[in-house]
């Protein structure tokens, strides 16, 4: 199983749609997410992090079920320049610094 | 400030040669990541660095990648005898600790 699991998509929408991505992790000492972005051919680039309570950042919404151990990010009023893959990221929950980096879920948004 | 820099951003060699790719970290970040990605692909990880020492270095895929740190900040990562299959871009990251990572634009590689 790997340690961290996303539907890698094509999610297809038109613009203006409301779009969620979940995703799941397998280490339930992991103590800290995020959601970053990737361009094509571009590097990852932080979007978010995820906090216990949820948070909110303009359209995006994050939140966190540690019971569960999934993560989920909304999308609202897609744009065309949301178009990226989403990347969800969890640390490992040891003394380590290194994070696990889900595939991705690719997001279209069409005209 | 300024990010995290890599160079060369595109090298293409031979197959067989050597090549040294440089990921210059933002100041301060201590921990320093060095990633690759395949075309279409997730990142793998390859190494991790907490100051000048690796304590991770178990996605390296062969003894024919090394990397160094030095003085705490920058890192090189070093493919001997280059094969086709070394082809992707090589992405570091650096972090100020538990933290987020901040990527570098990348060094893409292209063996012939």
């Amino acid at each position: 199983r790997k340690e961290v699991e996303q539907d890698p998509g094509p999610f297809n929408v038109p613009e203006g749609a409301t779009v969620a991505f979940n995703c799941t992790y397998s280490n339930s000492a992991s103590q800290s997410f995020f959601w970053y972005r990737q361009d094509c051919r571009k590097e990852p680039k932080l979007l978010m992090s995820v906090y216990s309570s949820g948070n909110e950042d303009g359209r995006f919404t994050a939140q966190l079920n540690r019971a569960s151990q999934y993560i989920s990010l909304l999308i609202r009023d897609s744009k065309l320049s949301d178009s990226a893959t989403y990347l969800c990221v969890v640390n490992r929950g040891d003394s380590s610094y290194k994070l696990i980096f889900g595939s991705g879920t690719r997001l279209l948004v069409r005209p | 400030g300024a990010g995290v820099s890599q160079s060369p951003s595109n090298k293409v060699t031979e197959k067989g040669k050597d090549v040294e790719l440089r990921c210059d970290p933002i100041s301060g970040h201590t921990a320093l990541y060095w990633y690759r990605q395949s075309l279409g692909q997730g990142l793998e990880f390859l190494i991790y660095f907490q100051g000048n020492s690796a304590p991770d270095k178990s996605g390296l895929p062969s003894d024919r990648f090394s990397a160094e740190r030095t003085g705490g900040s920058v890192s090189t990562l070093t493919i001997q005898r280059t094969q086709q299959e070394d082809s992707a871009v090589y992405l570091c990251a650096t972090s100020a600790g538990i933290n987020e990572q901040y990527f570098g634009p990348g060094t893409r590689l292209t063996v012939t």
